[in-house]
């Protein structure tokens, strides 16, 4: 079955340590795949997106992602936390759907705690 | 560029009581996508219209659930009766394309049945 997951429910770093955020996906095909985040109380925005382009997406707020198709992953990073970086991040990945469309399906998500 | 408009942002209903959430995507944007994620869940695919047709109504819980998109343009996701297990967060997104295109998500409903 074609699916999403987020490896890690919750990801607890240091400010100033890097953050990894852990995504492996399952599909019969090179998908498009995207990392939103969504901060408290707040909606879900676009961080940064793979579109079969380069395999290193650089996305907003010194975020990047790569994309491994040896490993079906497309694991976010960042070099160095930051308190504000504390939110909750999803990955997501255009899968088809039963009805013949492409259907945005997120993982579980993952919630990133930033200590100071 | 105006996003994906949704409101209310907030609704607090009671149980046995008729809602009414409204999406409004970008312009020119064919394709509407409705989520919902119940508290502490995942984030679930409710259905997709592309204009006004269903395309894909795979997610929907129930028949207590019915969305439209009249004309292609805003869309309307109902619930009645409202039941306690329908709070939650209701997200709708849009595209201008399937597949690789961007999706730009709204703010989300948040519903409350109490």
């Amino acid at each position: 079955a074609q699916s999403v997951t987020q490896l890690d429910s919750h990801v607890s770093v240091s400010e100033g340590t890097p953050v990894l955020l852990r995504c492996n996906y399952s599909s019969s095909y090179s998908p498009s795949l995207f990392w939103y985040v969504q901060h408290p109380n707040k909606g879900l925005q676009l961080l940064l997106k793979y579109t079969s382009a380069a395999t290193l997406v650089k996305g907003i707020n010194g975020f990047e992602a790569e994309f491994k198709k040896s490993e079906t992953s497309f694991h976010l990073t960042k070099p160095s936390a930051h308190m504000s970086d504390a939110a909750e991040y999803f990955c997501v990945v255009i899968l088809p759907a039963s009805g013949g469309s492409y259907i945005p399906t997120f993982g579980r998500g993952t919630s990133l705690i930033v200590h100071p | 560029e105006a996003g994906v408009t949704q409101f209310p942002s907030h609704s607090v209903i009671e149980k046995g009581q008729t809602v009414t959430l409204r999406c409004d995507p970008i312009s020119g944007h064919d394709n509407l996508y409705w989520y919902r994620r119940v508290m502490g869940k995942e984030i679930k695919f409710l259905l997709h219209f592309v204009k006004e047709s269903k395309q894909d109504e795979s997610g929907m819980p129930n028949n207590r659930f019915l969305a439209e998109r009249t004309g292609g343009t805003y869309s309307t996701l109902k619930v009645q009766p409202a039941e306690l297990e329908d709070s939650g967060v209701y997200f709708c997104a849009s595209s201008q394309g399937a597949g690789n295109y961007g999706y730009t998500f709204g703010s989300g409903t948040r519903l409350t049945v109490v």
